[in-house]
């Protein structure tokens, strides 16, 4: 059973760019979330897909963007990058749109924006 | 809205001394308490969770947490602290009411020294 898998690990972007971070959940899953981990917090919820439709969204502006494909991996997208951007990106999967049960989170992605 | 606290940012234990990592939390309805570990640069791990029935429950590495309604807490215990134990961990929470959204306390760092 592959576990989830995000790419890349590790990115360096400047201010007002766009980045797309990637995500393959679980097999058998079909919920993926997006978490923003900055450094010596906890994670912060930014929105869930379940079924590649958008299915709750924590309070991050509309410059946070995402995509779940019909394989359920998605996609992060973020533009106009600032300085606070920066942090570590997690993605964790999940069996149903109802999250009762446990997360199953990948490596993260590590963002720097300079 | 539903929230988690974890009123220490870091606890220090001798090893096979007993732990215990505090998380409080607030939210409408029936909770689902969950409580994750991280190692250093990696994502994280499931531990155990409550969703009904027993109020203690056990989960990974000989880990526990017990259920308290009325003080609406969720500690995670261990009898006899490893040095291995040492890491961060996070309590977690999501309900129907929050639309199963899966929020995060800001973490408490474990030392669990020799």
């Amino acid at each position: 059973e592959t576990g989830v898998t995000q790419s890349p690990t590790h990115l360096i972007k400047t201010r007002g760019q766009q980045v797309t971070l990637r995500c393959s959940s679980q097999s058998g899953h079909n919920t993926v979330s997006w978490y923003q981990q900055a450094l010596g917090q906890g994670p912060q919820f930014i929105f869930q897909y379940y079924r590649e439709e958008e299915n709750g969204r924590g309070n991050f502006p509309p410059r946070f963007s995402g995509l779940q494909f019909p394989n359920y991996s998605s996609e992060l997208n973020v533009n106009a990058l600032e300085l606070d951007d920066s942090a570590l990106y997690l993605c964790a999967s999940s069996p149903t749109g109802a999250n009762t049960g446990e997360l199953f989170f990948g490596e993260g992605s590590r963002l720097t924006v300079l | 809205a539903q929230s988690v606290a974890q009123p220490e940012d870091q606890v220090n234990v001798a090893e096979g001394n007993p732990l215990t990592v505090k998380c409080t939390y607030s939210v409408s309805g029936n909770p689902y308490l969950f409580w994750y570990v991280q190692y250093p640069n990696r994502g994280l791990q499931f531990l155990l969770k409550y969703i009904t029935g027993d109020n203690l429950v056990k989960g990974s590495y000989g880990f526990e947490a017990e259920f308290n309604k009325s003080q609406t807490s969720f500690h995670l215990k261990k009898p006899s602290a490893l040095v291995s134990d040492s890491a961060l961990y996070f309590c977690a929470v999501s309900s129907v009411t929050g639309g199963f959204k899966t929020i995060f306390g800001a973490g408490t760092r474990l030392f669990v020294k020799a």
